[in-house]
């Protein structure tokens, strides 16, 4: 089975942070994904990348990093953390081109910012 | 961009009753996809299903694509099946884009 691992299940930080979230997957995917997830608002694209060192805009990518410098990891990142970033954060990956495969996820980073 | 609708919105079932879970979609698509969130927020994936039928056990899934919609079939229901199930269809862009979803409790 794929296994995507997300490094912390709750993370608390405070305004103005530096905030890194890593993700790691097991299956040789060559697409990575970071979501966050909001009450009202489902699962939003923040940022994806097809390869190494290749990052995509999602649909809400301000405020927002990321970095792909292996296969298996994609990390997002914050930074300067601010309230308005309190979300749960999901990392997903799948293999094949354009996304266009079988997403599996990781168990989340429920993240608050003070 | 596409639009995915999920109804009904809420759910509320007794164990062993069973139900239908629908998605629309606004375009056409290559790639349908069902998940099931468990109440600790991990995301499964339960099919993939760009059209066609396919059955895991209690649950299958139909997907027409020329009509636009897919429905998620759960049997037997028993309380593990509660959470939020949502549908994400693949947009040209490359991108999943996910219904609201539809919210499941299961009562012993």
């Amino acid at each position: 089975d794929v296994k995507v691992t997300q490094s912390s299940r709750y993370l608390v930080k405070r305004t103005g942070e530096k905030v890194f979230l890593e993700c790691v997957q097991d299956m040789d995917h060559e697409n990575m994904f970071w979501y966050r997830q909001d009450p009202g608002l489902g699962l939003r694209l923040i940022y994806f990348s097809y390869d190494v060192k290749m990052k995509e805009k999602g649909d809400i990518p301000e405020g927002y990093s990321v970095s792909r410098e292996k296969k298996e990891r994609f990390s997002l990142i914050l930074e300067s953390a601010s309230t308005n970033q309190t979300s749960m954060y999901l990392c997903a990956s799948s293999l094949g081109e354009g996304g266009a495969e079988k997403l599996f996820f990781g168990s989340g980073t429920q993240l608050s910012v003070l | 961009g596409i639009q995915v609708e999920q109804s009904p919105p809420d759910l509320i079932l007794q164990e062993g009753a069973n139900s239908t879970l629908r998605c629309n979609f606004s375009d056409s698509v290559n790639n349908l996809q069902w998940f099931h969130q468990n109440p600790w927020g991990q995301l499964i994936n339960l099919f993939y299903i760009p059209s066609g039928t396919k059955q895991n056990g209690r649950l299958s899934a139909t997907t027409v694509a020329t009509e636009r919609y897919s429905l998620l079939y759960i049997s037997s229901s028993q309380t593990t099946d509660s959470g939020v199930y949502f549908c994400a269809v693949l947009e040209t862009t490359d991108k999943l884009i996910f219904g609201t979803g539809t919210r499941l409790q299961v009562f012993p």
